[in-house]
């Protein structure tokens, strides 16, 4: 099945900076690569997702990148801002499922 | 706006009973999941449904099964909870989508402690 790798697991970083979390997936014929944001005590939540037929999307402070070459994906933010401290998902399909295979996760902190 | 319901936020068992975890969505999603989460483990995929009486394993099934009587309804059952059940329960639905990719709704969660 898909194997989903995510680093880092814990990221701090001051207002106004960037942050980058990456992913690596081992299915080359996988296709669609979404990110979920989890604040404490919530639901995960989608923000935002790319398929294998582009390279790069943006939503505002944040963007998506896909290398398919390399087999990895990686979120940006940019200016971040406390609002953006949450634990981050990345996920990709697993071969024959209608599922979603999730990384371990990645605790965002973002210091005012 | 999609819903996706849990019954229960919060359940407190002891070693050995039956649990019930059920789950609503009202988007009339033909896919539904149940994910563990864990500190460190990220979101593991238990079992997962593509209509109705039809089930799939995910991951990690063992000691869980399912039941999906009806469409929008997908509940988890314990057959007997151990205290390495203890986690945090997710369900979820979504849309065939294109491909094998397709935006995933979560419910709330269902905080489990087996004691």
């Amino acid at each position: 099945g898909e194997n989903v790798e995510q680093h880092p697991s814990t990221l701090s970083v001051q207002e106004g900076d960037s942050a980058v979390i990456k992913c690596t997936y081992s299915d080359s014929a996988s296709n669609y690569f979404p990110w979920y944001k989890q604040e404490l005590g919530k639901r995960p939540q989608l923000i935002i997702d790319i398929r294998s037929n582009v390279g790069e999307k943006k939503d505002q402070r944040i963007a998506v990148t896909l290398n398919k070459t390399a087999k990895h994906f990686s979120l940006h933010i940019t200016e971040t801002q406390p609002e953006d401290s949450a634990v981050y998902f990345c996920a990709a399909p697993p071969p024959g499922r209608r599922a979603l295979t999730f990384g371990s996760g990645t605790r965002l902190q973002v210091q005012p | 706006d999609v819903k996706v319901t849990q019954s229960s936020r919060y359940l407190v068992k002891r070693t050995g009973e039956k649990v019930f975890l059920e789950c609503v969505q009202d988007m009339d999603h033909e896919n539904m999941f149940w994910y563990r989460q864990d500190p460190g483990l990220g979101l593991r995929l238990i079992y997962f449904s593509y209509d109705v009486k039809m089930k799939e394993k995910g991951d990690i099934p063992e000691g869980y099964s399912v039941s999906r009587e009806k469409k929008e309804r997908f509940s988890l059952i314990l057959e007997s909870a151990s205290t390495n059940q203890t986690s945090m329960y997710l369900c979820a639905s979504s849309t065939p989508g294109r491909g094998r990719g397709n935006t995933i709704y979560f419910g709330e969660g269902s905080w489990l402690t087996v004691v």
